[in-house]
């Protein structure tokens, strides 16, 4: 199984633009998170999909972010415009369902914005 | 906010035993305790979890103190590879999302 997939590793963009990252879950998996992760707020929970159905996005930030999951095999998260303070490591994770014990996260994506 | 305290870094000798203490005072009867690790520039790894008996895998033992207060998370050969954040979580089996707090460095010197 090649585990959780994420695209871009690496994104590198200026104030303004449009950022989108890409999350491939583990098949047969029917729940997917997204955590960011910087230094000073460690690892956060920003939402969640079961059955590609968003359950809770009380951790997303602002109206600049949003996610979709159209589909079991995709999700993005997007966060349009992108401002410095968006810097972070995003994790997408996956597992069977939504509080199984075991989530398994993906390599992250870790964003610049200049 | 997170509900368990850790030491935030700890060092172990490569081969020893390296032995991380969480305190979780607060745990509610039917939250279980789970630990997490993460490498440098990973996703977190699960690790181990437990509700009052102790439990080993192929990874690790938790030791949960009888009152539930504290539990021990037990690396019984430590290799450099264990070198880590590793993070202990309090949770509800069911209806609740791991909030994951500042964990511990575990640092396994050679």
């Amino acid at each position: 199984d090649a585990g959780v997939i994420q695209s871009p590793r690496h994104e590198v963009t200026e104030m303004g633009q449009e950022v989108t990252l890409r999350c491939k879950p583990i098949s047969g998996h029917n729940s997917l998170f997204w955590y960011r992760q910087t230094m000073m707020r460690g690892l956060e929970l920003l939402i969640y999909f079961n059955n590609n159905v968003p359950i809770d996005d009380s951790g997303m930030p602002e109206d600049r972010f949003s996610a979709k999951m159209p589909n079991a095999s995709f999700s993005t998260l997007k966060i349009q415009p992108s401002e410095p303070r968006d810097s972070a490591v995003y994790f997408c994770a996956s597992s069977l369902d939504r509080y199984s014990y075991e989530q398994y996260f993906g390599p992250g994506t870790r964003l610049t914005v200049t | 906010d997170a509900k368990t305290t850790q030491p935030p870094s700890m060092d172990c000798a490569e081969g020893r035993a390296a032995n991380l203490p969480c305190n979780h005072s607060t745990i509610s009867g039917n939250e279980y305790v789970y630990w997490y690790r993460q490498i440098h520039s990973q996703g977190p790894q699960y690790i181990i979890h437990g509700l009052k008996n102790n439990e080993t895998n192929e990874m690790a033992s938790l030791i949960i103190t009888e009152d539930r207060k504290s539990s021990t998370l037990i690396l019984p050969h430590a290799t450099l590879r264990d070198t880590a954040v590793y993070y202990c979580i309090v949770r509800l089996n069911y209806g609740q999302n791991f909030v994951f707090g500042p964990g511990t460095r575990l640092s396994v010197l050679p």
